[in-house]
């Protein structure tokens, strides 16, 4: 299992320019979630997935921030005009089935480092 | 959601055993705890996870008392490699919504 794909792993951009996450979840996991972590604020949900469908974006912190999942085996973070308070490690995970129940477990994937200069 | 505390930090010295306590007193009847592992410039990790009582696995043990209202992460024989931040999280659902939340972790510093 290749678990799941994030690209790019690193990105620096100049503040005011787009920013495309990209996320690949595990075939066959129906939920799939963003996370932002920073030393200030640690690990934060910005959005899931279920089946396709945004279910929460509570999260989001701006309108800046979209994300879209087209199909069950990509989903995209976009950031417009990034700014450098944005600057952070993006996570993609994704999870079988509903989280917190027995054996069903969320997977991390390596990250995106972003750096807004 | 129920809310977690655990420690900010702890520091423990090679093959030693580090146990980690969170509390969550407002912990629903069908929430499982799970606890996960992050090393720096990874994602969390799963490491274990249990409804009551006693789990082990290959990594950890998760000690669970009856009242469910706390949970103890025990790590046994610790590495250098065994440093990193580690997380308790309660349930999944929130208002309806299964997700999960994340709070500030405990992070285990092993000594040579």
């Amino acid at each position: 299992d290749a678990g799941v794909i994030q690209s790019p792993r690193h990105e620096v951009t100049e503040m005011g320019q787009e920013v495309t996450l990209r996320c690949k979840p595990i075939s066959g996991h129906d939920y799939l979630f963003w996370y932002r972590q920073t030393m200030m604020r640690g690990l934060e949900l910005l959005i899931y997935f279920n089946n396709n469908v945004p279910i929460d974006d509570s999260g989001m912190p701006e309108d800046r921030f979209s994300a879209k999942m087209p199909n069950a085996s990509f989903s995209t973070l976009k950031i417009q005009p990034s700014e450098p308070r944005d600057s952070a490690v993006y996570f993609c995970a994704s999870s079988l089935d509903r989280v917190g129940g027995s054996g069903n477990t969320i997977y991390f994937g390596e990250g995106s480092w972003l750096t807004v200069v | 959601l129920a809310k977690t505390t655990q420690p900010i930090s702890m520091d423990s010295y090679e093959g030693q055993e580090v146990n980690i306590t969170c509390s969550h007193n407002n912990i629903a009847t069908n929430d499982y705890i799970t606890w996960y592992q992050q090393f720096p410039s990874q994602g969390p990790r799963f490491i274990i996870q249990g409804y009551k009582t006693k789990v082990t696995n290959e990594v950890a043990s998760l000690f669970i008392p009856a009242d469910r209202k706390s949970s103890t992460l025990s790590l046994p024989r610790v590495s250098l490699s065994d440093t990193a931040v580690y997380y308790c999280l309660v349930g999944g659902l929130s208002g309806g919504y299964n997700k999960l939340i994340f709070g500030a972790g405990t992070r285990l510093a092993v000594h040579p």
